[in-house]
């Protein structure tokens, strides 16, 4: 089992509906990352929060809202989404963003539906 | 841009089999090489991690090895288990940006 834990573990969503997905690491990290996964594609970077500033936005949509209150937890607020924002979101933490010996730790994921 | 091939896409093998998966990048400029293991509707796990420095790493049954000049990477898998079965990720961390850049992954059946 990881330390990072991912609620919920599936949503289904319409196009107009608000929603908020919640990462939680139990690991004293400092960097917490958000990741979307869809089928026949590699895992893409979407942001970055490194002590509790975000530093990387990977050129997302601005219907994903990420949100880093502290260090431990991470929230991305989704809203208007469309069908094609379907996928596997993963949440992800690791020591400190600039640290080239250390791994990240992945959660479970959020398997998110857009009707 | 970094891009992180994988080959094969797929791979059955029988229960006790050695094999190889393959990983190859097009930027040289790497902090280090990380091979994941995911798991059906699950997270990633992480294998081992090979520094740039570095030319190989073991853990079990389990080595990857690392040429940097080339872009390639191998992770070998000995006396393979039902339990191995999986898709395995191969992952750059890029100089200077620290992101990591994935490949697509091989999914790996082992037949018992």
């Amino acid at each position: 089992e990881t330390g990072v834990t991912q609620t919920p573990r599936h949503l289904v969503m319409g196009m107009t509906n608000k929603k908020s997905l919640k990462c939680e690491q139990h690991l004293g990290h400092n960097a917490m990352y958000w990741y979307k996964q869809s089928a026949k594609k590699p895992l893409e970077l979407m942001f970055v929060y490194n002590f509790k500033e975000q530093t990387e936005n990977n050129s997302v949509p601005s219907r994903f809202s990420p949100e880093c209150p502290n260090s431990s937890h991470l929230f991305l607020h989704l809203h208007t989404l469309q069908p094609e924002d379907s996928a596997l979101y993963l949440c992800a933490s690791s020591q400190e963003q600039t640290s080239p010996t250390d791994t990240q730790y992945f959660g479970p994921g959020t398997r998110l539906t857009v009707l | 841009k970094q891009e992180v091939t994988q080959i094969p896409a797929a791979l059955s093998v029988p229960e006790g089999e050695n094999l190889v998966l393959n990983c190859s990048f097009t930027d040289s400029a790497i902090y280090n090489l990380q091979w994941f293991r995911q798991d059906p509707g699950k997270g990633l796990t992480s294998l081992l991690l090979i520094q740039s420095s570095q030319r190989e790493q073991t853990s079990g049954r389990l080595n990857a090895s690392l040429d940097k000049s080339s872009g390639r990477s191998t992770l070998y898998i000995a006396a393979s288990q039902p339990g191995d079965s999986a898709t395995y990720l191969c992952a750059v961390m890029g100089a200077g940006s620290y992101q990591l850049t994935f490949g697509k992954g091989t999914k790996l059946s082992v037949i018992p």
